[in-house]
C-alpha cells in the first residue's frame, strides 16, 4: 500500500517568490494534516482537514499561507510571498478517523524541504 | 495547552549499551501517546501508540512504557542502525498531535 506522497521533495526559492507543495494521502484516509518542522525541533501543526473541511487552522499564518483540499483527497499548501523564516520541512500526514485502533495513528510523508534565499 | 518535553536532547551510546529516552507530558484527556523514529531527510516513521498508564509495547530492541506523566523508550543492546531522532507526541481532547523536540540518538560501533 502506498504511503503519503509529497512533492516536490526539495525546493529552493528566492524570498518574496511563491511556492506550492502537494500531498496525496494514504488511500481512504479522511483526515489530512500539514505540519512544519524546523531544524532540530519537532513538527508543529499548521492545518488539519476532516474530508474537505479545515477543522483546525489556528497555527496557519493566514497572511501568506493558504491550503486547500478539493474533493477531500489531495491537498496543496501555498506560501506567497515566501520569507527567509519559512525555510523548513513541510510534512503532510494522514489518518483514518474511526475507532481508537484504526483512527489514532498518523502516518507521515517524506516531507518537502524548503530553502528560501 | 498540551505540552511534551523530551530528554536528553542528544544521546551517544556504544553498541550494546542499553539506555532509556524520556518523554514528559501534560495533556487534557489523553487519547494516545505516540513514538516516532525520524531518519535524516525522512519523515517521521510510526513506532508505537500507548493509551493508558501501565501499558507497554515492544518492537525488536525497543520497548515503550507509559505512566500518567511520562513515557520511556527503552533501547536494549542498540546497534548503529538504531541511530536516529526519536520523537514523542501526545493526542489530547482537542484531537491534535503535539510533538516534543526529539532525542537525537547516535550509536557507535
Amino acid at each position: 500500500e502506498a504511503g503519503v506522497v509529497q512533492s516536490p521533495r526539495y525546493k529552493i526559492i528566492e524570498k518574496k517568490q511563491p511556492v506550492a507543495f502537494w500531498c496525496n494521502p494514504i488511500s481512504g484516509h479522511n483526515t489530512l494534516y500539514w505540519y512544519r518542522q524546523n531544524l532540530g525541533q519537532g513538527p508543529e501543526l499548521l492545518i488539519r482537514y476532516e474530508n474537505e473541511e479545515a477543522v483546525d487552522d489556528s497555527q496557519l499564518p493566514k497572511d501568506r499561507f493558504s491550503a486547500e483540499r478539493l474533493k477531500g483527497v489531495d491537498s496543496t499548501l501555498k506560501i506567497q510571498p515566501a520569507e527567509l523564516g519559512d525555510s523548513a520541512v513541510y510534512l503532510c500526514a494522514s489518518s483514518l478517523r474511526g475507532s481508537r485502533e484504526s483512527g489514532n495513528t498518523i502516518y507521515f510523508g517524506e516531507g518537502s524541504w524548503l530553502t528560501v534565499v | 495547552e498540551d505540552q511534551v518535553t523530551q530528554s536528553p536532547e542528544a544521546l551517544r551510546l556504544q553498541e550494546g549499551e542499553s539506555s532509556s529516552l524520556n518523554c514528559s507530558y501534560t495533556v487534557s484527556g489523553l487519547r494516545g501517546l505516540f513514538w516516532y523514529r525520524q531518519d535524516p531527510g525522512k519523515g517521521p516513521e510510526f513506532l508505537f501508540t500507548l493509551y493508558s498508564a501501565g501499558e507497554e509495547k515492544e518492537k525488536e530492541r525497543l520497548k515503550a512504557t507509559l505512566t500518567k506523566k511520562e513515557s520511556f523508550l527503552h533501547i536494549t543492546a542498540p546497534k548503529p542502525e538504531d541511530s536516529a531522532t526519536y520523537l514523542c507526541a501526545v493526542r489530547g481532547a482537542g484531537n491534535m498531535l503535539t510533538f516534543g523536540g526529539g532525542t537525537r540518538l547516535m550509536v557507535k560501533p
